[in-house]
C-alpha cells in the first residue's frame, strides 16, 4: 500500500541553525513528491515539489528538499532557520494507483518550532 | 485572483441540524477536494471532484454529500450534523491535465463545531 511517513511529530530548532523535517514514502512507480506548509489558523502553503530532474528542489521562503531514491526519502531543509517558518509542514505524494483520480497521500504533519 | 475561498469561516451547529458549506476557485481548475483536518489525524479527504460533472468518494465520506455545482463551484453538506463532525474542514482545487503534477491549492478553512 501507498504511505507517506513523517516520524517526528516536533522538531525545535535555534534560530539560525539548519533545520530539517523528514518525510520517507512507500509508492510504487515514480513518485511526485510535495511539501506543504500551514500556519496558525491558515489553509495549506505549497512549498515545492519533486516530479523529475535534480534530486535538490528549491521552493519558496528559502526552502529546499532533497530526494532521496534509495531510501525513499524527501526530507525538507533550510539553511537557517528563522522564528516565522515556525508551522505545521506537511509531506505528500501523488497517489499512482487512483489513476486518473488525481488524490495525493498525506503525511500526519510536523510541527516545527524555531526558538529565539 | 483570489485563488480558493471558503464560507462560512466559522460556524457552530446543534446536533442534527444541517449545512453546506461553499467553496470556490478562480483560476480555472479542473479538480477540486473536500478534506477535514483533526488533531493528530492529519489531513482526510472526504470527497473529490476530478472534473466537471464528477465526484467521488475518499477516505471519510459518511455522513456528507458534495455537488460540483460547475467548475467554479463544489459544496459539501452535512444533512444532520454529529458531534464527530467538530472539525475544520479545507476545501482545494488542482489543475487535471494529461500528466500534470496536480499541485494543490488550498482555502482559508471552516471551523465548524458540532454541539
Amino acid at each position: 500500500a501507498q504511505s507517506v511517513a513523517q516520524p517526528e511529530d516536533q522538531v525545535n530548532v535555534a534560530e539560525g541553525n539548519p533545520l530539517t523535517v523528514k518525510c520517507t514514502y512507500s509508492v510504487s512507480g515514480n513518485p511526485y513528491l510535495f511539501w506543504y506548509v500551514q500556519y496558525p489558523n491558515r489553509g495549506l502553503q505549497f512549498l515545492l515539489k519533486y516530479i523529475t530532474g535534480d534530486n535538490l528542489v528549491k521552493g519558496s521562503y528559502g526552502f529546499e528538499a532533497e530526494f532521496n531514491k534509495s531510501q525513499t526519502s524527501f526530507h525538507l531543509k533550510k539553511p537557517s532557520a528563522l522564528v516565522s517558518d515556525s508551522a505545521l509542514y506537511f509531506c505528500a505524494v501523488r497517489d499512482i494507483e487512483a489513476g486518473n483520480n488525481r488524490k495525493l497521500i498525506w503525511g500526519l504533519g510536523t510541527s516545527l518550532a524555531v526558538n529565539p | 485572483n483570489a485563488g480558493v475561498t471558503q464560507t462560512p469561516k466559522f460556524q457552530v451547529l446543534k446536533t442534527g441540524q444541517s449545512m453546506t458549506l461553499q467553496c470556490a476557485q478562480d483560476m480555472n481548475h479542473n479538480s477540486m477536494y473536500w478534506y477535514r483536518q483533526d488533531p493528530g489525524m492529519g489531513l482526510r479527504l472526504i470527497y473529490y471532484s476530478a472534473s466537471e460533472g464528477t465526484t467521488d468518494k475518499g477516505e471519510v465520506p459518511n455522513g456528507y454529500n458534495v455537488s460540483r455545482l460547475n467548475k467554479r463551484e463544489f459544496s459539501l453538506r452535512l444533512e444532520s450534523a454529529a458531534p464527530s463532525q467538530t472539525s475544520v474542514y479545507f476545501c482545494a482545487s488542482s489543475v487535471f491535465q494529461g500528466d500534470s503534477t496536480d499541485t494543490q491549492y488550498f482555502g482559508p478553512g471552516t471551523r465548524l463545531t458540532v454541539l
